[in-house]
């Protein structure tokens, strides 16, 4: 089955507290992409990759990092939490048909 | 003007009932179009991809897209409870190929 998993579904965690969310897709799909969805404010591209060591900014950048070492995982890596960063994040492979995306990560930094 | 606009909704309507979602977009180089549902706390799912002008049925959804008039819709026929969510129009833009999503209508279907 087509997946993109994402771990973990839930996380609290304090400011400052290094922090990896992991994404993971079986489907081959060369581009991989990050996203923040805020109440009002839609979904927002956060960074993207179109293939290995090819890494982008997307809309909003800061204050996140992404590595793209082999093609089926791209985590997102927030090295010092804020709680402007509370968010639900989605990570998402684009094919020929669209984005799949997995199923979410909610995030609270308190 | 945002690249993809969609009304914020909420649109009510009754069960058994057409509900008709709309969606308008800037690129008027944009070849791709997509329709997302999305259920609160859930991740967007694709119900819909369209590239022509016209119509595209499948099962109770029709995509209809007018790149003339630069708009997409989504209709919806004999519309369920289980239909109530938010839906996200995408539009693949031509300038980038960057996919762009609109922020999403809230649907809610009246048992």
């Amino acid at each position: 089955e087509a997946q993109v998993t994402q771990n973990p579904r839930y996380l609290i965690t304090v400011t400052g507290k290094k922090l990896t969310v992991t994404c993971s897709q079986n489907m081959n799909h060369e581009y991989m992409s990050w996203y923040r969805q805020d109440p009002g404010l839609g979904l927002r591209q956060i960074y993207y990759s179109m293939n290995v060591e090819v890494t982008d900014k997307g809309d909003v950048p800061e204050g996140y990092k992404v590595s793209r070492k082999e093609k089926r995982n791209f985590p997102l890596i927030l090295e010092s939490p804020s709680p402007n960063q509370t968010s639900l994040y989605f990570c998402a492979t684009r094919g020929l048909y669209g984005y799949t995306f997995g199923s979410g990560t909610r995030l609270t930094v308190v | 003007q945002k690249e993809v606009e969609q009304n914020s909704g909420p649109l009510s309507v009754p069960e058994g009932a057409i509900a008709s979602l709309n969606c308008t977009y800037s690129d008027r180089g944009s070849q791709s179009f997509f329709w997302y549902r999305q259920y609160s706390g859930k991740s967007p799912e694709l119900i819909m991809s369209i590239y022509s002008n016209g119509d595209k049925e499948d099962g109770r959804f029709t995509a209809q897209l007018n790149k003339a008039s630069q708009y997409v819709s989504l209709l919806i026929r004999d519309s369920q409870p289980s239909d109530s969510a938010t839906y996200l129009c995408a539009v693949n833009l031509y300038r980038d190929d960057k996919i762009i999503f609109g922020k999403g209508t809230r649907l809610h279907i009246l048992p």
